[in-house]
């Protein structure tokens, strides 16, 4: 099982739309969230953290459930330029290094 | 520098030769992490630097891959006898708190291809 699952798609989803991915963790000492973005043949990129509160940041929504070890994003009225795969990354410590790690990423393809 | 530097941006080589890839992390960022992406797929960690502490090498597939970082800035990753199956892109990425997630600035990659 990976340690961070989610859903490839790919959404293709109209101008407008609301879009939401889904995430799943396996490991319950996982300290920190996040979700990265990652445009065509570029580097990955921190779009924003997840908090157990619920975090907003204009359009974008993130969710966090540490019981269910699930982790959630929302993008409302979707832009063109939204188009991208996004990454559900988890921050795990295993003794005292601590490193990042991704799941495969969830690719949206925003359609005018 | 502005950013994470890698190079180079692209390297064809032959199967059985030996590649080394560099990545200038932002300065003063004490962790420098190197990771790998396959066609399709999620980033894949390799090993990780902190300050002097001796590096976490758990991620590295096998004993034909290495890295060291030198006066704790530059790093290099080397391949040996290189495999196709090592074709991937190589993303180097700094931060200035220790593996916290903020801050992480990725480089713009070295993609391999092995022929």
């Amino acid at each position: 099982r990976k340690e961070v699952e989610q859903d490839p798609g790919p959404f293709n989803v109209p101008e407008g739309a609301t879009v939401a991915f889904n995430c799943t963790y396996s490991n319950s000492a996982s300290q920190s969230f996040f979700w990265y973005r990652q445009d065509c043949r570029k580097e990955p990129k921190l779009l924003m953290s997840v908090y157990s509160s619920g975090n907003e940041d204009g359009r974008f929504t993130a969710q966090l459930n540490r019981a269910s070890q699930y982790i959630s994003l929302l993008i409302r009225d979707s832009k063109l330029s939204d188009s991208a795969t996004y990454l559900c990354v988890v921050l795990i410590s295993s003794g005292s290094a601590r490193q990042l790690t991704f799941g495969s990423g969830t690719q949206l393809t925003v359609l005018p | 520098g502005a950013g994470v530097s890698q190079s180079p941006s692209n390297k064809v080589t032959e199967k059985g030769k030996d590649v080394e890839l560099r990545c200038d992390p932002i300065s003063g960022h004490t962790a420098l992490y190197w990771y790998r992406q396959s066609l399709g797929q999620g980033l894949e960690f390799l090993i990780y630097f902190q300050g002097n502490s001796a590096p976490d090498k758990s991620g590295l597939p096998s004993d034909r891959f290495s890295a060291e970082r030198t006066g704790g800035s530059v790093s290099t990753l080397t391949i040996q006898r290189t495999q196709q199956e090592d074709s991937a892109v190589y993303l180097c990425a700094s931060s200035s708190r220790q593996g916290s997630g903020y801050g992480y600035t990725f480089g713009s990659g070295t993609r391999l291809t092995v022929v």
